[in-house]
């Protein structure tokens, strides 16, 4: 069964902290795994997409790395700052039938950045 | 910058009645999706949507539901008969040809 895994599922940090956040995933056909930041009820938004050649990819202060062999990803946030607090979740995207396929989503992590 | 926007932000209806909820991709992108977000749940896929058909939908996806493009603009998610395990954030999405999917703010659908 496609499932993506995420820990840990809250985190919080002093503002000017590094963190990681994880995710696993076993979702087959791979295509491509996003990390999306999601505010408290807005939608999500995108900051990273790494398809299966991709192994890091960085947006700012926001790095993601990608091992496809072990079917991880992280996220790392330096320099974390207030407005960072938010969910972020892994999806991964799977070729269905030939077709770009659909979302996979994990349930997140809730990052608390705290003054 | 071109977005997604979602009408209305909040939405709240008696059980059993018929909700319709609206989205307006972004101009040029060809494939439409539905999300819904249970609170404190993960997003779940609801259905995908190109070429004026479903491509693909969920087995949350049941006969209840319905999408619509009824003009060059609109996308339509409809609920027929509500009930309380409906209540959701309900998300639209739309990309074009890449990989990129972009999500517009939701609508909170309150079922009482």
């Amino acid at each position: 069964k496609n499932q993506v895994e995420q820990s840990p599922q809250s985190l919080i940090i002093l503002e000017g902290k590094n963190c990681t956040l994880q995710c696993n995933y076993t979702v087959s056909p791979f295509s491509n795994l996003r990390w999306y930041k999601q505010d408290t009820g807005r939608g999500p938004v995108s900051l990273t997409i790494m398809t299966f050649s991709e192994n890091t990819k960085s947006n700012g202060r926001y790095t993601a790395t990608l091992d496809a062999d072990t079917k991880q990803s992280s996220l790392h946030i330096t320099a974390s700052q207030l407005s960072d607090s938010a969910s972020y979740i892994c999806v991964v995207s799977f070729n269905y039938g030939g077709s770009q396929g659909n979302l996979i989503f994990g349930k997140g992590t809730k990052l608390s950045v705290k003054p | 910058e071109p977005e997604v926007t979602q009408t209305p932000s909040h939405q709240v209806t008696q059980m059993g009645q018929e909700v319709i909820l609206r989205c307006v991709p972004i101009s040029n992108h060809l494939y439409f999706y539905w999300y819904r977000q249970i609170l404190g749940q993960k997003v779940e896929f609801l259905v995908s949507f190109y070429n004026n058909e479903i491509s693909e939908k969920s087995e949350i996806f049941d006969d209840q539901f319905s999408v619509e493009r009824p003009d060059g603009s609109n996308f339509t998610l409809k609920i027929r008969s509500t009930k309380l395990e409906d209540s959701a954030m309900y998300f639209c999405a739309s990309r074009t040809g890449t990989h990129e999917q972009y999500f517009g703010p939701g609508t909170r659908l309150t079922v009482t």
